[in-house]
């Protein structure tokens, strides 16, 4: 299994641009979910999804950032315009209900983008 | 609302000496724990988790942690540390049910080793 993979790796862009971050999760795999992690506030959760359909968007800092999930291969997270407080790892993970009950599975995350903002 | 705390932020270990990182946990029920491991520039990787049964629960690269209800806890252990053992270590609690398949970490601990 390839993993979660995400895209760019890192991405260097001025302030005021479209910033759009990649993810393509586990194949069968029905959660994902958008992290950011930066010195100051360490991990935070911004969004997640069940079946391609948002769940709890409320780590998600303003309305400059969105994200969709077109389908259950692939998730975008974007930012615009961007500025240079945005500048963070942000993480994509997955991870699969287990059982008929829905009992709770581990995430499995991505390498992480490293996003910088000029 | 679930919440973690890692009261240690940086732990400075030698080589060889044992390990054990403190997680507390603040969540209504039985919670499910975890430990994840982020090396320098990577993602985050599993370690292990705790779901139910046996409190001492067995990871990978030799780490065990024990869940202590009565006292919140569910701290991290390796009896001996070996150099690439430096990383940053993340506890996480999920909630059972309907809060989803969320997860809540704590702040994090550095672990230098010393040679």
């Amino acid at each position: 299994d390839a993993g979660v993979i995400q895209s760019p790796r890192h991405e260097v862009t001025e302030m005021g641009q479209e910033v759009t971050l990649r993810c393509k999760p586990i194949s069968g795999h029905d959660y994902l979910f958008w992290y950011r992690q930066t010195m100051m506030r360490g991990l935070e959760l911004l969004i997640y999804f069940n079946n391609n359909v948002p769940i709890d968007d409320s780590g998600m800092p303003e309305d400059r950032f969105s994200a969709k999930m077109p389908n259950a291969s692939f998730s975008t997270l974007k930012i615009q315009p961007s500025e240079p407080r945005d500048s963070a790892v942000y993480f994509c993970a997955s991870s699969r209900v287990k059982g008929r009950q829905g009992l709770y599975n581990e995430q499995f995350f991505g390498p992480g983008t490293r996003l910088t903002v000029l | 609302a679930q919440s973690v705390t890692q009261p240690d932020i940086h732990i400075t270990v030698s080589e060889g000496a044992s390990l054990e990182l403190r997680c507390n946990y603040s969540y209504g029920a039985t919670p499910y724990l975890f430990w994840y491991v982020q090396s320098p520039g990577q993602g985050l990787q599993l370690l292990l988790k705790y779901f139910s049964g046996d409190t001492l629960v067995q990871g990978i690269k030799g780490f065990e942690a024990e869940f202590k209800r009565s006292q919140s806890s569910f701290n991290l252990r390796k009896p001996s540390v070996h150099w690439s053992d430096a990383a940053e270590y993340f506890c996480a609690v999920g909630a059972r049910g309907a809060a989803g398949n969320k997860l809540t970490f704590g702040g994090g601990t550095r672990v230098l080793v010393k040679p």
